[in-house]
């Protein structure tokens, strides 16, 4: 079955850095994607890994091993405004007409 | 720029009766994604459209149903509003083939049925 795993919460220090985990077990593999989600809002994208290795991206690095079906997001200098929940998703097959199926998300808090 | 629009943001509904969500993207993008959003579960697919005048299933189709008759229009019905079916909508739209394309989503639509 498909199945997308991360923690449901996590509390990080304001100028600190937080890494998020996401495991999945998918039938297929395209790409990997995290998006952004502040409360009531809709979600916005922050990267994608579809090789192994690291991308970054300003304060934002995200990392993928495709053989351990393991990626995270690295955030770093954080600031109040990263409060928000991050949502792991996968693509989960090469046509394009392929899914993007999402896991639950983390919401993370930032504390002065 | 517009991007994504979703109509209505709020809607209370009765249960038993009907409505239309509409979603319109002006990014000229060919897929389009409606999902529902409940706490503790993250985004579900309800039903998806790779072009204009197709529609397909997603995870969790049961209780709606979608047209897809202008390529920049998605709509999604539900029939007969069950309680179960409070949620917030989303809809997302993407451009291209390339698999790095990300999804663009509305703002969203919160339904409370009673």
């Amino acid at each position: 079955g498909q199945n997308i795993d991360q923690p449901t919460e996590m509390t990080a220090t304001e100028g600190a850095i937080v890494q998020i985990n996401c495991t999945y077990q998918t039938s297929g593999f395209n790409g990997l994607f995290w998006y952004q989600q502040h409360a009531g809002e809709a979600p916005t994208f922050l990267s994608y890994n579809v090789l192994d290795g690291l991308e970054e991206k300003g304060r934002f690095s995200s990392f993928l091993s495709r053989s351990k079906g393991y990626s995270y997001l690295l955030l770093k200098e954080l600031q109040m405004k990263d409060s928000a929940s991050y949502l792991c998703a996968v693509r989960d097959q090469y046509s394009s007409a392929s899914k993007i199926i999402f896991g639950s998300g983390t919401r993370l808090s930032i504390r002065p | 720029n517009a991007g994504v629009t979703q109509t209505p943001k709020f809607r209370v509904l009765k249960t038993g009766q009907s409505m239309t969500l509409l979603c319109a993207q002006d990014m000229n993008h060919e897929y389009m994604y409606w999902y529902r959003q409940d706490p503790g579960m993250g985004l579900r697919l309800i039903h998806y459209s790779v072009g204009e005048g197709t529609t397909a299933k997603g995870e969790v189709p049961d209780g709606y149903n979608v047209s897809r008759l202008k390529k920049q229009n998605f709509l999604l019905g539900l029939e007969s509003a069950a309680p179960s079916q409070t949620s917030v909508y989303f809809c997302a739209s993407r451009g291209g083939t390339a698999s790095n394309q990300p999804q663009h989503f509305g703002d969203g639509t919160r339904l409370s049925i009673l």
